[in-house]
């Protein structure tokens, strides 16, 4: 059974850096038959996926338009885990953040959430 | 970038009553289409992969269909565990948009 495990700060402040990390327990952040996505929701957004982080060989990363001049996501092998680094955040990022993992077109595996507010 | 949109936002039903949502893409997206259910407070969770295909340990109550642009999900009996909201979802090419969900009342 696949588990991940979210950690992070829950508040940062405008125009920081947001960082947040998900462990992977159960299958590997490099497999060749999973991928790695980050998804944010916000009242005013709803479900908004943000980037996905696959290995075929070698790594593949796509990034949603919206934030792609902000985000960067690593997959970290020595530790199995997916982090991802938003900078320069405004209100408007204020959002429940999860990883979902599964194959590349099921995200099957989901953590629990974390609400980061971007507020000073 | 593909645009989903559900369809209703909301929706009130009996237990027992047939429910059925639908989904339109923006363009074709073949039947790379999922469905998720989400209750409060929690993380989405599958239910249909692949516009008709059920995931695994999900009841048979629960059915997806179409191709293309034009998708449907349908709860055959609805039990008081399916109140929750539900969302489409492509798979087509990035960005994997949602649709904008449909919240499920009793």
């Amino acid at each position: 059974q696949v588990q991940l495990q979210q950690s992070g700060p829950g508040l940062v402040k405008p125009s920081q850096t947001l960082s947040l990390t998900c462990a992977i327990f159960g299958d590997s952040v490099s497999s060749n038959s999973a991928a790695w996505n980050w998804i944010r929701q916000s009242p005013s957004r709803g479900l908004e996926w943000l980037a996905r982080a696959y290995y075929r060989s070698k790594w593949y990363i796509d990034y949603a338009v919206s934030v792609k001049s902000r985000m960067t996501i690593n997959p970290d092998t020595s530790k199995n885990q997916l982090s991802l680094h938003l900078n320069s955040v405004t209100p408007d990022d204020t959002a429940v953040y999860y990883c979902a993992g599964g194959s590349k077109v099921i995200m099957a595996y989901w953590g629990q959430g974390i609400l980061v507010t971007v507020s000073s | 970038d593909i645009q989903m949109t559900q369809s209703p936002s909301s929706l009130s039903a009996s237990v027992g009553d047939r429910v059925t949502i639908t989904c339109q893409a923006s363009q074709d997206i073949t039947n790379y289409l999922n469905w998720y259910q989400q209750k409060p407070g929690k993380a989405p969770n599958v239910l249909i992969y692949g516009a008709s295909n059920l995931e695994a340990g999900v009841p048979s109550r629960f059915s997806g269909g179409g191709f293309g642009t034009y998708f449907t999900f349908t709860i055959s009996s609805l039990q008081p565990e399916d109140i929750a909201t539900y969302y489409c979802q492509h798979y087509d090419s990035p960005p994997y948009t949602f649709g904008q969900g449909t919240k499920l009342e009793i």
